[in-house]
Order: structure tokens, then C-alpha cells, then sequence
């Protein structure tokens, strides 16, 4: 099984501040054929299913504000939100889809 | 759009099987490359992946769950049904149906998800 660890497992951050969110992967998930990122980010907020919010490590979906982004490869991953908004307080995860689909643990971004 | 809704029992008793079904629309499951997937999330802990099935009815499970799980679709009545045998309290969660629209893609529209609690 690849294991996704994300670090912290909360954060506060004040309003216009920046929350970073590592993932870490217990094996690359860069195919060796076509060196994508078999990585994705969600959000969920309470009583919400998740929504995605980033693919291929970077690639953010249709929709989602730019503060959103996503940077990484091999094993080590980063979804920064740049100028935290209130709207942005919610649970993020890290998803790997290289083999079968395992998520991180989770990590709370809080407003502090 | 894209809709993906899960239906069945709110309560099982230990040892029984649950059967939950999920109903669709805005999509077909027998476009290439599509694919529909469980997903569940014990209260206040994070997801977890089950199964997924494939639009040419290729099948993958969860290596920890696998003796546990079955999956069929109906195409034509845009559903998918997932089978969980011999549950257990620890098997209390939120339920999701999720599609998978693109080859190799995330896990791209999600259901509600349906909240299973299991106790005697």
C-alpha cells in the first residue's frame, strides 16, 4: 500500500495569511511513463462531501480561486492557499492514484 | 450536470450485509475510460476507499476489504451497488458515491453520502 502523510494536522492562519499543507508519500507517484503526479487535493467542509480542488499535482479544476495551489513531485507535495479567506476553513486531503487510492490523514486549516 | 446520489439502510446489525445503491445522472457508465467509486469516512476521520468499477465492468477493491466487497452496475439504470458483507461497528460511516471521469483522473463529483450506523 503507498501511505500519504500530511503535515500539520491542523493549522491556524489568520485572515490574508498563508496556509501550506505538505503530503508526503511513502513512494513517488510520478508514472515512469508519463512523469505526471498521480496526486490530487480536496476540501471538505463540514457536513460536506469532498470537493476536488487540484489534480496532477498542480492542475487546479474548474472554478477554484487561484489563491489554490498545488507544487510537488516524487514523494513530497505542497497545496499552499495564499491569502486565507474565511471561506477556506475546512479540512484538506491528499489523494494519491498511482496504485489503487489512498488518502492522507487530513490536515483542519483554522482562522486564528 | 453531474448528480450522483446514494440510497440505503440507515442502520445494520452486526454481522448482516449492507447493500447500498448509487443512482446517477449527467454521465454514463459506459463511456470509456469512466469509472464510479466508494468511498466511506468514519465520523470525525478520514476517507477511505473501497471499490471502484470501471465502464467495461473491470472491478478493483480495497486489499483489506476485498473478501468483504462486491460491486455491480446497470448501465442502463444509471446505478451502481455495492455489497458489504458481515459489518461490523467499526464499519460506521458516511458512505460516498464518486465518479472518476477521466482515465487514471481524481475522483472528480462526489455523492451527498448516505451515513450507515451499525449496532445490535
Amino acid at each position: 500500500d503507498i501511505v500519504m502523510t500530511q503535515s500539520p494536522d491542523s493549522l491556524a492562519v489568520s485572515l490574508g495569511e498563508r496556509a501550506t499543507i505538505n503530503c508526503k508519500s511513502s513512494r513517488s507517484l510520478s508514472h515512469t511513463s508519463n512523469k505526471k503526479g498521480y496526486l490530487s487535493w480536496y476540501q471538505q467542509k463540514p457536513g460536506q462531501p469532498p470537493k476536488l480542488l487540484i489534480s496532477w499535482a498542480s492542475t487546479r479544476e474548474y472554478g477554484v480561486p487561484d489563491r489554490f495551489s498545488g507544487s510537488g513531485s516524487g514523494t513530497d507535495f505542497t497545496l499552499t492557499i495564499n491569502s486565507l479567506q474565511a471561506e477556506d476553513v475546512a479540512v484538506y486531503y491528499c489523494q494519491q492514484s498511482l496504485i489503487y487510492w489512498t488518502f492522507g490523514q487530513g490536515t483542519r486549516v483554522e482562522m486564528k | 450536470q453531474i448528480t450522483l446520489k446514494e440510497s440505503g439502510p440507515t442502520v445494520v446489525k452486526p454481522t448482516q450485509t449492507l447493500t447500498l445503491t448509487c443512482t446517477f445522472s449527467g454521465f454514463s457508465l459506459s463511456t470509456a475510460d469512466v469509472a464510479v467509486a466508494w468511498i466511506r469516512q468514519p465520523p470525525g476521520k478520514a476517507l477511505e476507499w473501497l471499490a471502484l468499477i470501471y465502464w467495461d465492468n473491470d472491478k478493483r477493491y480495497s486489499p483489506s476489504l476485498r473478501s468483504r466487497l462486491s460491486l455491480t452496475k446497470d448501465t442502463s439504470r444509471s446505478q451502481v451497488v455495492l455489497t458489504m458483507t458481515d459489518m461490523d461497528p467499526v464499519d460506521t460511516a458516511t458512505y460516498y458515491c464518486v465518479l472518476r471521469g477521466s482515465e487514471d483522473g481524481p475522483f472528480d463529483s462526489w455523492g451527498q453520502g448516505a451515513l450507515v450506523i451499525v449496532s445490535s
